[in-house]
Formats: structure tokens, C-alpha cells, sequence
């Protein structure tokens, strides 16, 4: 069955830190780009970071450059995002999200259920 | 970077209604515009790829438009499961924008 899975999500105190996983099964996880996506309470979408299948290209929202890091482990098939000087406003359910190909003019094609991060005192 | 615009925010409509969405980009973005549905508590769904390529099992009422700057969304014949809320998003040079989504609410 094809399918992403998170985890990690829970409540962290202002500039605290977290990492996120993803478990990736029913396709070739090493062959695929992947993203975070975050939504907060009652708001809309918002990318976060992109890693290439291989890991040795990686994006980031200025939002949270310099304190997010995503990574990879093709041989564990699992994404992560490392999570550090965590504020407030990052609040949000996060989902990570398989990037289709040019063919498919770089859109999400997969995305898993979504992890619940709360930052607060 | 590119700034999208995306209308109405919320729009009432009937069963069997035809529903358009809107979304313009700040700067010509080709065809690399994608639409999704998200209903409450659940993941995003892709429905529409490169502006007009209709994603595999997504219902033929569904359908893309446009090119350059302003692309739409159509639902021919507006059905029961279809109440919800439709981002598009928008891919230019590794960054992806979402626009701010319509919620399609019942009449």
C-alpha cells in the first residue's frame, strides 16, 4: 500500500526543538523529491522545505530558513525535519508530501495524514 | 518571488451549480500551477497538475485552465462530496505558493 506516514509531532516550549519523520512505503522512496507542507489552525497551506531523492539538494521558505533543517535515510525510507528556535506562529499541522516529477509539473502527488506541532509556555 | 491571488475566498452553491475558481500569479509562471481539495481533518488531494492535466481517479466534472498568469478551477456539475476547501499552487525556481483557498460551502 502506497502511503506516507509522520510522526514526532507533540508540544515543544518556545525556542525549544523537535524532529518530525515520515515513513514512506509502497514506492521507491529513493527515486523521489519530497517536501513539508504545514497548515496552521484554521489557516491555509504553506510549503516548507524540499529535499531532492538523492538529499544533496535541499529549499527552504524564508520563514523558517536557518532554523529548519530537512533530511533523509533512503536506506530507512523515511524523511525527517529537524526543528529548532521553534516560535509560536510555527504552530501547525505538518505534512510531508512526495514531489512528482516534471511530467507532473512538480506537484504533490502524495501526502501523508499530518503531524500535530504545538509551540507553547 | 511570485505572489498568488486566489477567488472568491468562500463561495455558496447548490448540487448540480457550476463552480469556478480563480488564481493569479504575480508573474507569468507557464503551466506549472496545480489544484487540490482538502476536506476538514484530512490531507490535501491532488486534483489538478500543469494547470489542465486531470490527476488519476479525479472525477471528469473536475477540470484546469489557463496558462501565463491566471489559471481556473471548474467543477461542471457541483456534487455532495465536493463541498470543501481548493487551494492552487503555484511551482517557480524551488519554491512552491500556495494561494490563500476557496471554501465551496453548501447553498
Amino acid at each position: 500500500q502506497v502511503q506516507l506516514v509522520e510522526s514526532g509531532g507533540g508540544v515543544v516550549q518556545p525556542g525549544g526543538s523537535l524532529r518530525l519523520s515520515c515513513a514512506a512505503s509502497g514506492f521507491t522512496f529513493s527515486r523521489y523529491g519530497m517536501h513539508w507542507v504545514r497548515q496552521a489552525p484554521g489557516k491555509g497551506l504553506e510549503w516548507v522545505a524540499y529535499i531532492r531523492y538523492d538529499g544533496d539538494d535541499k529549499h527552504y521558505a524564508d520563514s523558517v530558513k536557518g532554523r529548519f533543517t530537512i533530511a533523509r535515510d533512503n536506506y530507512k525510507n523515511t524523511l525527517f525535519l529537524q526543528m529548532s528556535s521553534l516560535r509560536a506562529e510555527d504552530t501547525a499541522v505538518f505534512y510531508c508530501a512526495k514531489h512528482g516529477d516534471y511530467d507532473y509539473g512538480f506537484a504533490f502527488d502524495m501526502w501523508g495524514q499530518g503531524t500535530m506541532v504545538t509551540v507553547s509556555s | 518571488d511570485i505572489q498568488m491571488t486566489q477567488s472568491p475566498s468562500t463561495l455558496s452553491a447548490s448540487v448540480g451549480d457550476r463552480v469556478t475558481i480563480t488564481c493569479r500569479a504575480s508573474q507569468s509562471i507557464s503551466s506549472w500551477l496545480a489544484w487540490y481539495q482538502q476536506k476538514p481533518g484530512k490531507a490535501p488531494k491532488l486534483l489538478i497538475y500543469k494547470a489542465s492535466s486531470l490527476e488519476s481517479g479525479v472525477p471528469s466534472r473536475f477540470s484546469g485552465s489557463g496558462s501565463g498568469t491566471e489559471f481556473t478551477l471548474t467543477i461542471s456539475s457541483l456534487q455532495p462530496d465536493d463541498f470543501a476547501t481548493y487551494y492552487c499552487q503555484l511551482y517557480n525556481s524551488y519554491l512552491w505558493t500556495f494561494g490563500q483557498g476557496t471554501k465551496v460551502e453548501i447553498k
